[in-house]
């Protein structure tokens, strides 16, 4: 089993659209969740940190449930500009935990 | 504040040469982290060194990757002798420790033909 899954999609949605993520992570001692999005060809940049009681920046969401280990990311009114590969993002338990990446999830906003 | 930086940003080699990339972190940050991303999947981490200690290498093909923190700053990481599946895009990030942010330079495309 992969330390962190991601369905790859890809997700092809039009403006306006809701679109949700979801990754699972198989570390139960693991400390920190991230969602980051990479463009394609570029290096990956943090979207938002995730937090146990949920979290939102704008359209975006993001909720955390240690029990099922589970991660997800709901984008609202989605724009062009959100097309990219969204990488679910799991850290360890010590200050020197390393991140584990999941495999990305592609999602593609069309007008 | 500057980013990382990485160079070169392309490099295109024949199989069984060497390579050698290099990194500089973000003044201050103590962590540094040395990633192999293969097209499709997210970046897998190489080496993490802590200052100019090793922290985790446990996914370093040590038999053909080597990496170095000389002072504590930069980084260079090597390949010799390449394969064709070294191919992939090598990120260098750091952090200044705990449990905070990680910074991502642009990287290096590796082509081994």
């Amino acid at each position: 089993r992969k330390e962190v899954e991601q369905d790859p999609g890809p997700f092809n949605v039009p403006e306006g659209a809701t679109v949700a993520f979801n990754c699972t992570y198989s570390n139960s001692a693991s400390q920190s969740f991230f969602w980051y999005r990479q463009d394609c060809r570029k290096e990956p940049k943090l979207l938002m940190s995730v937090y146990s009681s949920g979290n939102e920046d704008g359209r975006f969401t993001a909720q955390l449930n240690r029990a099922s280990q589970y991660i997800s990311l709901l984008i609202r009114d989605s724009k062009l500009s959100d097309s990219a590969t969204y990488l679910c993002v799991v850290r360890g338990g010590t200050s020197y935990g390393k991140l584990t990446f999941g495999q990305g999830t592609i999602l593609t906003v069309h007008p | 504040e500057a980013g990382v930086a990485q160079s070169p940003r392309y490099k295109i080699i024949e199989k069984r040469q060497s390579v050698a990339f290099w990194c500089n972190p973000i003044s201050g940050h103590a962590t540094l982290y040395w990633y192999q991303q293969i097209l499709g999947q997210g970046p897998k981490l190489l080496i993490q060194f802590q200052n100019n200690g090793v922290v985790d290498d446990s996914q370093l093909p040590k038999d053909r990757f080597s990496a170095e923190r000389l002072k504590g700053v930069d980084s260079t990481l090597k390949i010799q002798p390449a394969k064709l599946e070294d191919s992939a895009v090598y990120l260098c990030a750091s952090d200044p420790g705990g449990l905070k942010e990680q910074f991502f330079g642009p990287g290096t495309r590796l082509t081994v033909l």
